[in-house]
């Protein structure tokens, strides 16, 4: 079964750290964009951050540049999320999820079941 | 930066009636738009993509349109199932970022 799983959410004081982890299986980890799309309580989505299959390229959104970093093991078929410097505007449900082209767009076509962050004194 | 925004914010419908959910993008993009649903406590899960083609395992009663800067997803007749929250996303050319529009949220009437 092709699934992705997060872990490594909870809860941490505002200027804390946190590292996600994303656990892929059931496809060919290494040949595939992979990216952290994370929701606050009751918004919508928001896209956070991708890294190309070979880590030869890292995006990230305006809001967690300069504070979060993401990273893969391809030995390992695990995606990493480093979150420093955490703020209360970072609480979220953080997915990961696979990119694939389709026609000419690319989309989210696996989703894990997501890992939620609380950033709170 | 591209923005989406979507409208409206909440339809209010009856199993049968046809939804129609709209997207507007703040500049003129391509047609890269992909529509994705989300149901609750759940991850979000494609639906369209290319402004009109249903992804795998999508039923036919969903449809994408496009007109200038205006993408429309259309829900011909509601299942119960289709109640849900529908987000709009798209792609920058470069760097590659993605935007979502803020959802629609289909609630039974």
């Amino acid at each position: 079964e092709v699934q992705l799983v997060e872990s490594g959410g909870g809860l941490v004081k505002p200027g804390g750290s946190l590292r996600l982890s994303c656990a892929a299986s059931g496809f060919i980890f290494d040949t595939f964009t992979i990216h952290w799309v994370r929701q606050a309580p009751g918004k919508g989505l928001e896209w956070v951050s991708s890294i190309s299959s070979s880590s030869s390229h890292m995006f990230y959104a305006d809001s967690v540049k300069g504070r979060f970093t993401v990273s893969r093991d391809n030995a390992k078929n695990s995606l990493y999320l480093q979150m420093d410097s955490l703020r209360a505007e970072d609480t979220a449900v953080y997915y990961c999820a696979r990119m694939v082209v389709r026609g000419r767009s690319d989309v989210f076509d696996i989703w894990g079941q997501g890992t939620t962050v609380t950033v709170s004194a | 930066e591209i923005v989406l925004t979507q409208s409206p914010a909440t339809l209010s419908l009856s199993p049968g009636e046809r939804a129609i959910l709209s997207c507007r993008a703040s500049q003129s993009v391509s047609s890269y738009l992909a529509w994705y649903q989300q149901r609750p406590g759940q991850a979000p899960r494609l639906l369209i993509y290319d402004t009109s083609n249903r992804a795998t395992g999508i039923p036919a009663r969903f449809s994408g349109s496009r007109s200038g800067t205006d993408f429309t997803l259309i829900i011909s007749s509601l299942e119960p199932e289709d109640f849900a929250v529908y987000y709009c996303q798209q792609r920058s050319n470069w760097p590659p970022l993605h935007t979502f529009g803020q959802g629609t949220k289909l609630e039974i009437k």
